[in-house]
């Protein structure tokens, strides 16, 4: 059974703290998401990678950073975090090839006070 | 950049009833897809359309992609509690440097009472 798996369901962080997340998936997928899901916007790209060391921008990058040392395993770093940054984040990875499922992990429900 | 526009957000009805969701777009997909989310969960996919003017069903769930990939519905028939949750649909770019990155519409949350 296909999993992926998030370091913290709930995580509560002060402004200006640099927080990860963590992201691990074991199905040997070479490519691997971070969005951010909020009430009425649905799910917005943050960043994404497709091989291990490489990472892409994208829609809403600004405040985020990403690091993909090993394939099964992708962080996501605020590097200090803010209030605006409380949300849902969801880890996802998918396959190569034309198969564009994504599994998604359970998510981790970050609030910055 | 909000590609898919979804409708409607929110949508409360009575078991037995039927339902459509719709996801309409500018742009053309190389295939859309449909997920369902329960609460403190993931998306979990429940359908890829691929060819325009697909239909695909799922026991009581259709999915219908449009004739030119832009637009795509989810109807329930006789919907029951346990389809209540949040449905996301989500185009699959067709190529060049976004070739299959997901677009996600906004969301639909579906509430089921008996």
């Amino acid at each position: 059974d296909v999993k992926v798996t998030q370091s913290s369901r709930y995580l509560v962080k002060r402004t200006g703290e640099k927080v990860f997340l963590e992201c691990v998936q074991d199905m040997d997928h070479e490519n691997m998401f971070w969005y951010r899901q909020d009430p009425g916007l649905g799910l917005r790209l943050i960043y994404f990678s497709y091989d291990v060391k490489m990472k892409e921008k994208g829609d809403i990058p600004e405040g985020y950073s990403v690091s993909r040392e090993k394939k099964e395993r992708f962080s996501l770093i605020l590097e200090s975090a803010s209030t605006n940054q409380t949300s849902m984040y969801l880890c996802a990875s998918r396959s190569g090839g034309a198969v564009y499922e994504q599994y998604f992990g359970p998510g981790t429900r970050l609030t910055v006070t | 950049t909000q590609l898919l526009e979804q409708s409607p957000q929110f949508l409360s009805i009575q078991e037995g009833e039927n339902l459509t969701v719709y996801c309409n777009s500018s742009s053309v997909f190389s295939s859309l897809q449909w997920y369902r989310q329960e609460p403190g969960e993931g998306p979990v996919l429940l359908v890829t359309v691929v060819t325009g003017g697909e239909v695909k069903k799922l026991k009581r769930l259709t999915f219908q992609f449009g004739d030119a990939r832009k637009d795509s519905s989810l109807h329930i028939t006789a919907a029951q509690p346990g389809d209540t949750g949040l449905y996301l649909c989500a185009g699959v770019s067709t190529g060049g440097s976004t070739l299959g990155r997901l677009y996600f519409g906004r969301g639909t949350q579906l509430t089921v009472w008996p």
